[in-house]
């Protein structure tokens, strides 16, 4: 049963502490994506990846969040200093890109929800 | 900038009814539009996907519609019932820039189902 895995599921720290989530994409899928749902913004794509490499990070705070992808079966999104407004629920979601030029299905992981204190 | 808006926020039926939800988006320039399922302190499960070129997917008792030039898309649920009872949500899949494949989400109708 292929699924995007997570973890942690949950995660508390304290103001100022690093925070790092992984995730596992589905075997064989080239996409990669990390999203954050707060109850006020909804879900928000952070950042994601094609092939390993990034191709938008542009809804991710720079000073503080870095996202990778060391291989193809990990992907790591890292906050640091984490603040109390980075509470949320971040998920990640795989997908398969075929042809360049057609959208692909998403799959989502259960997600790391996150509470700093 | 594409926006994606899902009304109502919120929806409660009796169990066996037939019901619509709505879904919006204001850029017609979608790859695709996915529906999903979401129950509480859950991830989300795809339901359906349908392609830019595409009006309609079915699955079991779901048939999603799209109608790109009016922006709008519906998810109909037959005969519903309490295991329905769920947030589901609609995203828009972009197909320009550096944006190719990514989702825009609208904020969800919570459906709840009464036995």
């Amino acid at each position: 049963d292929a699924r995007v895995t997570q973890t942690p599921r949950h995660k508390v720290t304290e103001m100022g502490q690093e925070v790092t989530m992984r995730c596992q994409p589905i075997l064989g899928h080239n996409t990669v994506f990390w999203y954050r749902q707060t109850m006020m913004q909804g879900l928000e794509l952070l950042a994601y990846f094609r092939n390993r490499a990034p191709l938008d990070d542009s809804g991710m705070p720079k000073d503080r969040f870095s996202a990778e992808m060391p291989d193809a079966t990990l992907a790591t999104l890292k906050i640091q200093p984490s603040e109390p407004r980075d509470s949320a629920v971040y998920f990640c979601a795989s997908g398969l890109v075929i042809w360049s030029d057609r959208g692909n299905e998403q799959f989502f992981g259960p997600g790391t929800r996150l509470t700093v204190l | 900038k594409q926006e994606v808006t899902q009304i109502p926020a919120a929806l409660s039926v009796p169990e066996g009814e037939n019901l619509v939800l709505n879904c919006s988006f204001t850029d017609s320039a979608i790859y695709n539009l996915q529906w999903f399922r979401q129950d509480p302190g859950k991830g989300l499960t795809s339901l359906l996907l349908i392609q830019s070129s595409q009006r309609e997917q079915t699955s079991g008792r779901l048939n999603a519609s799209l109608d790109k030039s009016s922006g709008r898309s519906t998810l109909y649920i037959a005969a519903s019932q309490p295991g329905d009872s769920a947030t589901y949500l609609c995203a828009a899949s972009m197909n320009y820039g550096g944006s190719q494949g990514n989702l825009i989400f609208g904020k969800g109708t919570k459906l709840s189902v009464k036995p």
